[in-house]
């Protein structure tokens, strides 16, 4: 029950594109389609950005997006906003258990 | 409207116990499984538990597995989350999360545990 690997942090501009890459095993990432994303803002709840992947809940904008290649998953958020500025966090389901990244933190320069 | 809100959080010693509840309102609470998930000061999110819809089944993280206990009693659209023989290491904001197929779509706004003497 490794922490899938995680970016400590990145940043980008306003307008600008940023992925955040989500590395683990063929036991969680790479052995199912359950990978989602995470935004936590200081001092509140996460939030739900990308499920199964590359869906994207009602709400989301479609500013944020994902995708999988064997045992890594990427979160790319473009055209950067300030309000994005915020952790994130990866987690695959890897049969009974589940396990998150070690959190990324997105600086919006 | 779903929400979930957490209690039974506080200052408790090593070696101690707690038990957390969270509170469900504006879905029908039976049909979900439901998580908890922890956030040590500073650190990261870390899955604790999972309890399915009925309460029939349940899983554990290896760092609580013989000593925490999730339950839930959905008469009272209620999650809880026994916890015994508390360490330090246990310290961390307590969130219970909604299941739906494999992600957690709602959150509660965490109650923080803190063992220390």
């Amino acid at each position: 029950q490794s922490a899938l690997t995680q970016p400590r942090s990145v940043s980008g501009s306003p307008g600008q594109s940023v992925t955040i890459s989500c590395t683990g095993t063929s036991s969680d990432v790479g052995g199912y389609n359950y990978v989602s994303w995470y935004q936590q803002h200081p001092g509140k709840a996460p939030k739900l950005m990308i499920y199964d992947v590359s869906k994207r809940p009602s709400g989301v904008p479609d500013r944020f997006s994902g995708s999988k290649s064997g045992n890594t998953a990427s979160l790319t958020i473009s055209g950067l906003q300030a309000e994005d500025e915020a952790d994130y966090y990866c987690c695959s389901y890897a049969g009974r258990n589940w396990v998150f990244g070690g959190g990324t933190k997105l600086t919006v320069l | 409207e779903v929400q979930l809100v957490e209690s039974g959080g506080g200052l408790v010693q090593p070696g101690g116990s707690l038990r957390l509840s969270c509170a469900a309102s504006g879905f029908t609470f039976s049909s979900y499984w439901m998580h908890w998930v922890r956030q040590a000061p500073g650190k990261g999110l870390v899955w604790v538990s999972r309890i399915n819809s009925d309460g029939s089944s349940t899983s554990y993280a290896d760092s609580v597995k013989g000593r925490f206990t999730i339950s839930r009693d959905n008469a009272k659209n209620t999650l809880y989350l026994q916890m015994n023989s508390l360490r330090a290491e246990d310290t961390a904001v307590y969130y219970c999360a909604r299941d739906i197929l494999q992600r957690f779509d709602y959150w509660g706004q965490g109650t923080l545990v803190t063992v220390s003497s």
